[in-house]
């Protein structure tokens, strides 16, 4: 089955580390996402991509840094962790076209832990 | 700032009964409103959607009820079951241009027997 697949899925760092969380398609979708979940306030955007060739800044950029290696996969990077940025992250895909649902397909998470 | 208010955080309701959650939004260039549905340990999955041109969708024991001019939308789940039991997002977005979602802050419902 086309699937959104995320690694790792549970990771515990320390303050100051360097961290990269990634993910891959196999739905080929043109349109990837990365949010954060946080209890109580729902899921925000971190960072979007419409193509390869295209990045933008979601509601809550700082301190994330993503990369967009193929059309298939998209990389989010904790430059320097810090505890705040403890949260369940997801990826997300969607399907390119004007006039269709905008339905994201989302990964199974991974939950990131910051000590 | 909140483009998408959502209401309650939580809600408890028996089996059987009807589940009710309420979003409102700001942006009226918004026309796409779907909600979405977690299950623990999985990431949230469309369940419902619903555009601007109709006040009401329903699909098996799902409803989304629309008021454009109050810019809110609601689900109600009809005959709640246990495994009906998720967390619940409410969002928005517009169709054409820039169509990246705005999520409510969810709500965690449970169906107790």
């Amino acid at each position: 089955d086309a699937d959104v697949t995320q690694t790792p899925r549970n990771r515990i760092t320390k303050t100051g580390k360097r961290i990269m969380l990634e993910c891959s398609q196999t739905k080929g979708h043109d349109r990837m996402y990365w949010y954060r979940q946080d209890p109580g306030l729902g899921l925000r955007l971190i960072y979007y991509s419409f193509d390869v060739k295209d990045i933008n800044k979601g509601e809550i950029s700082d301190g994330y840094s993503v990369s967009r290696q193929a059309q298939a996969k998209f990389s989010l990077s904790l430059e320097s962790a810090i505890p705040n940025q403890t949260a369940l992250y997801f990826c997300a895909t969607s399907v390119v076209g004007q006039g269709r649902n905008n339905e994201q397909f989302f990964g199974p998470g991974t939950r990131l832990t910051v000590l | 700032q909140q483009q998408v208010k959502q209401s309650p955080q939580s809600l408890i309701v028996q089996k059987g009964g009807i589940s009710i959650i309420n979003c409102a939004y700001e942006n009226t260039a918004f026309d796409y409103f779907p909600w979405y549905q977690q299950f623990p340990g999985k990431g949230p999955a469309l369940l419902i959607a619903i555009r601007p041109d109709v006040s009401e969708k329903k699909e098996g024991r799902f409803t989304i009820s629309f008021n454009k001019s109050a810019k809110q939308f609601s689900l109600h789940i009809m005959d709640s079951q246990p495994g009906d039991s998720a967390t619940y997002f409410c969002a928005a977005s517009m169709s054409f241009g820039n169509e990246k979602l705005t999520f409510g802050t969810g709500t965690r419902l449970t169906i107790i027997p």
